[in-house]
């Protein structure tokens, strides 16, 4: 049984520029919820989609933003990069019990 | 609002100890509460899952037990071998389709 998929596993950027973040999530799970994980704040939830529908969102300015595709594949994107968006992005699917976590996606911003 | 803390953030024992890591939140209304072990770098492994509902869970070398009249879950690792060395991440889940609340995590390191 597939876990939970994300790519790429690691991107450098630019200040100013955007970038594109996918999750592939277990067969069968239609919620999917993303997480940034930094050392000074650990991890803060950013949102979550179920049936292509954001159903929560946490505190993050509108420069992330996500969707989720009818096959519950979700991507997340964030644009005019800062550097403090530096992190490691994980990606979580579950069928409403416990979280089944990706290997997440490290992005560099320079 | 939900806190989640884990105290200690770090801690070091030798080879064949058993380990106690704890967690304490702060609103005992709560659907469930997760364990989680992550690697440098790496993604969340998924321990154990404890529903609202439960006391404990058990799995091989590992017990979560969870009292949610005193905000407090502790989870158990008989006979710690070097490779369980990780950050121990605790988490809770205020309702079915809510966001996961964590804690800061434990750094534990076995030596051998």
């Amino acid at each position: 049984k597939a876990g939970v998929t994300q790519t790429p596993r690691y991107l450098i950027k630019t200040r100013g520029q955007q970038v594109t973040l996918s999750c592939s999530p277990i067969s069968g799970h239609r919620s999917v919820s993303w997480y940034q994980q930094t050392p000074g704040q650990g991890l803060q939830f950013l949102f979550e989609y179920f049936s292509e529908t954001q159903r929560n969102k946490g505190n993050f300015p509108g420069r992330f933003s996500g969707r989720q595709f009818s096959n519950s594949r979700s991507e997340m994107n964030v644009s005019t990069l800062e550097l403090g968006d530096s992190a490691l992005y994980l990606c979580a699917s579950t069928l409403g019990g416990g979280y089944t976590f990706g290997s997440g996606t490290r992005l560099t911003v320079v | 609002k939900q806190e989640v803390t884990q105290i200690p953030a770090a801690l070091s024992v030798p080879e064949g100890e058993n380990l106690v890591l704890n967690c304490s939140f702060t609103d005992s209304a709560i659907y469930n509460l997760q364990w989680f072990r992550q690697d440098p770098g790496k993604g969340l492994t998924s321990l154990l899952l404890i529903q609202s509902s439960q006391r404990e869970q058990t799995s091989g070398r590992l017990n979560a037990s969870l009292d949610k009249s005193s905000g407090r879950s502790t989870l158990y690792i008989a006979a710690s071998q070097p490779g369980d060395s990780a950050t121990y991440l605790c988490a809770v889940k205020a309702d079915s389709w809510g966001k996961l609340q964590f804690g800061a995590g434990t750094q534990v390191v076995v030596t051998p």
